[in-house]
């Protein structure tokens, strides 16, 4: 029981080079989130999933985009990095009437 | 005035001390309520939610004060391993699944 996976752990581009993070959970949720965390600025929502075939946007959506391939699978995809996006970018899951939610161990992008 | 304050801290406390974080909330109609541990470079991790009537695991001692809209941690018998950010997050009212973090209480163990 893997829990929440995110792939790639690192990752480096450059100004508008676009990239598709994935996130996978097997603990069967029905909700699945995408936060980033930078320094001062504690966790933001940039979308949501609350179940399979619906997505919203969260506090900080613009610059990207999402897909809630199944209801294991939730992408996050930049289409034109910036340099702004430079974060370390979570996913979660959360299931249950309090909604805990439970969370990937993180992508560190960076955007040169 | 944000949604959910915190001392940042640091809190630099010795092995064995007992050492408690408070956190205020804005909503008063807020649902649930937890304490996530966050460790350097690492992923948040569900500590323990907080219910109204406080709850207790092992050292750790979560209490809920709606009237007063702020919610404690204490640690007991503080381990050089309790070393970490301590986030207080907030869920908003009825099916609201977005959570609302704090920025998160540092917590340093001395030897």
């Amino acid at each position: 029981n893997a829990g929440v996976t995110q792939t790639p752990k690192f990752q480096v581009l450059k100004t508008g080079q676009s990239m598709t993070l994935q996130c996978a959970q097997d603990m069967n949720h029905n909700s699945m989130y995408w936060y980033r965390q930078d320094p001062g600025m504690g966790l933001r929502l940039i979308y949501y999933s609350a179940s399979e075939g619906t997505t919203d946007k969260g506090e900080v959506p613009n610059g990207y985009n999402v897909s809630r391939l199944n209801k294991r699978e939730f992408s996050l995809r930049l289409e034109s990095a910036a340099p702004s996006q430079t974060s370390v970018y979570f996913c979660a899951s959360s299931q249950g009437r309090n909604y805990e939610q439970y969370f990937g161990p993180g992508t560190r992008l960076t955007v040169t | 005035r944000k949604e959910v304050e915190q001392d940042p801290g640091p809190f630099n406390v010795p092995e064995g001390a007992t050492v408690a974080f408070n956190c205020t909330y804005s909503n008063s109609a807020s649902q649930s309520f937890f304490w996530y541990r966050q460790d350097c470079r690492k992923e948040p991790k569900l500590l323990m939610s907080v219910y109204s009537s406080g709850n207790e695991d092992g050292r750790f001692t979560a209490q809920l004060n709606r009237a007063s809209q702020y919610i404690s941690l204490l640690i007991r018998d503080s381990k050089l391993s309790d070393s970490a950010t301590y986030l207080c997050v907030v869920r908003g009212a009825g099916n609201n699944r977005k959570l609302i973090w704090g920025l998160g209480t540092s917590l340093a163990v001395n030897p």
